[in-house]
């Protein structure tokens, strides 16, 4: 199985900080990653696929890159609504296999 | 609007047996695998298995596989997920959720269910 490290595990900002958290895979996905969001108490939504496609509706302050093994989600001017865990998932090879999650919280 | 409506939280003992639900609609039902994932508590999302409502064509995650069902009716848009015997360690909340274009390799998940919490007592 394919493994995906995220990091930071939790990351505390501010209201208009820019927030960067990544997804390591343990071997080359191409650009199969898509990235959620999670609020409590609700289900995932989906934020970005294929690395750096930003789902339907999804505000233009959260982009994504990355390629092979390294890829990054970025928050520019965090919004309070913002305030979640975010989860990676390679979408290479089945079983897909999601990152530990990044909970944002407010400073 | 597309969206996985799942069937309500379930209080279970260990030993019993369960079937949760997720209901399809505002798509071709047929079109899209369905996947469950779980969640156990404060935990992360982990991948159990999916199904093509097409055909009935399975496929499990290692992890799960032999230890739960998966399941489809799609003559109701309907897929499935059971338990033959709960432990205390299925303690979670399962969420359903569709599949991208399969066929393209857009394998991510949208919609997701709204979840359904199942509580196994020992």
């Amino acid at each position: 199985d394919i493994q995906m490290t995220q990091s930071p595990s939790s990351v505390s900002a501010s209201v208009g900080d820019r927030v960067t958290i990544t997804c390591r895979a343990s071997q080359g996905i191409s650009s199969w990653l898509a990235w959620y969001q999670q609020k409590p108490g609700k289900a995932p939504k989906l934020l970005i696929y294929a690395a750096s496609t930003l789902q339907s509706g999804v505000p233009s302050r959260f982009s994504g890159s990355g390629f092979g093994t390294d890829f990054t989600l970025t928050i520019s001017g965090l919004q309070p609504e913002d305030f979640a865990t975010y989860y990676c998932q390679q979408a290479d090879s089945f079983p897909v296999t999601f990152g530990g999650g990044t909970n944002v919280d407010i400073k | 609007e597309v969206q996985l409506v799942q069937s309500g939280a379930e209080v279970k003992k260990s030993g019993e047996s369960l079937r949760i639900s997720c209901k399809g609609s505002g798509y071709s039902f047929t079109s899209y695998w369905i996947s469950w994932v779980r969640q156990m508590p404060g935990k992360g999302l982990e991948w159990m298995g999916k199904i093509d409502p097409s055909n009935s064509n399975i496929n499990y995650s290692p992890s799960f596989q032999g230890h739960v069902t998966i399941s489809t009716d799609k003559s109701i848009n309907t897929a499935y997920l059971q338990w033959s015997s709960l432990k205390a360690s299925d303690t979670a909340i399962y969420y359903c959720a569709r599949l991208g274009n399969y066929a393209l390799g857009h394998n991510w998940f949208d919609p997701w269910g709204q979840g359904t919490l199942v509580t196994v007592s020992s």
